[in-house]
């Protein structure tokens, strides 16, 4: 099963909206989680990584202040897209490392973002 | 920076054939890893073998093999006996152990087909 579970898998809302996306690591504990944006045909950008108990740190030309991020728990990390327009509209994907030495990093399954 | 490059956009192969995947890195971090992930067309990123740039042998796993060439900076990806359902998008990454504080960057993806 999925190590790393992403809520909700789709949404859509209406512009000027705030939409939240919830990113859980399951049985086991993630310090570090990551969101990335994926347009249609395109690669995965990384937007931000996701520290427990501290700041977000954003990747240059991310506004932090559209795309809040929130590491509450070892298991949780939420992104809060804040009035969120059509260009918005996008594949957000988180990802957390397991911990384990062979480097398995795990996605979750993705959240498809449409705003009309 | 970290630069991936995967030149080939689209590949196709007859099933049960054998398809190499190009990659293509440059990187300034001492060690570093580089992984493979299928993304098929539901979204999801599903992690097929990971490399470590320390690691004395190719990687590995089941159908899947990572000719790893350091020297040229490579890290080709072999799908033996293809089969129809290995048809998705593939993903090249990397990911930095040093300053960059394990973020991973993502190539451009190539496009499998796999025909009958």
């Amino acid at each position: 099963g999925a190590v790393v579970s992403q809520h909700p898998s789709r949404v859509i809302c209406k512009s000027g909206t705030s939409v939240k996306i919830e990113c859980r690591s399951l049985d086991f504990q993630a310090t570090t989680m990551f969101w990335y944006r994926q347009f249609p045909k395109q690669s995965l950008m990384l937007m931000a990584t996701s520290n427990e108990g501290s700041k977000a740190t954003y990747e240059q030309g991310v506004e932090k202040d559209k795309f809040l991020i929130n590491h509450a728990s070892l298991t949780l990390s939420t992104l809060t897209v804040t009035s969120a327009h059509p260009e918005d509209s996008s594949f957000y994907i988180c990802s957390a490392w397991t911990g384990q030495s062979t480097g398995e990093l795990f996605f979750g399954e993705g959240s498809r973002l449409t705003v009309l | 920076a970290q630069k991936i490059t995967q030149t080939q956009p689209g590949m196709f192969v007859q099933e049960k054939e054998a398809v190499t995947l190009d990659c293509t890195y440059d990187t300034s971090d001492p060690s570093y890893g580089l992984f493979w992930y299928k993304q098929p067309s539901s979204g999801e990123m599903i992690f097929l073998i990971y490399q470590g740039s320390y690691d004395q042998q190719n990687a590995t796993e089941g159908r899947y093999s990572l000719n790893f060439q350091k020297a040229r900076k490579s890290a080709n990806l072999v799908i033996s006996a293809s089969q129809l359902g290995d048809s998705a998008m593939y993903f090249c990454a990397h990911i930095g152990r040093g300053s960059t504080l394990g973020r991973l960057y993502f190539g451009r993806g190539t496009q499998l087909t796999v025909w009958p």
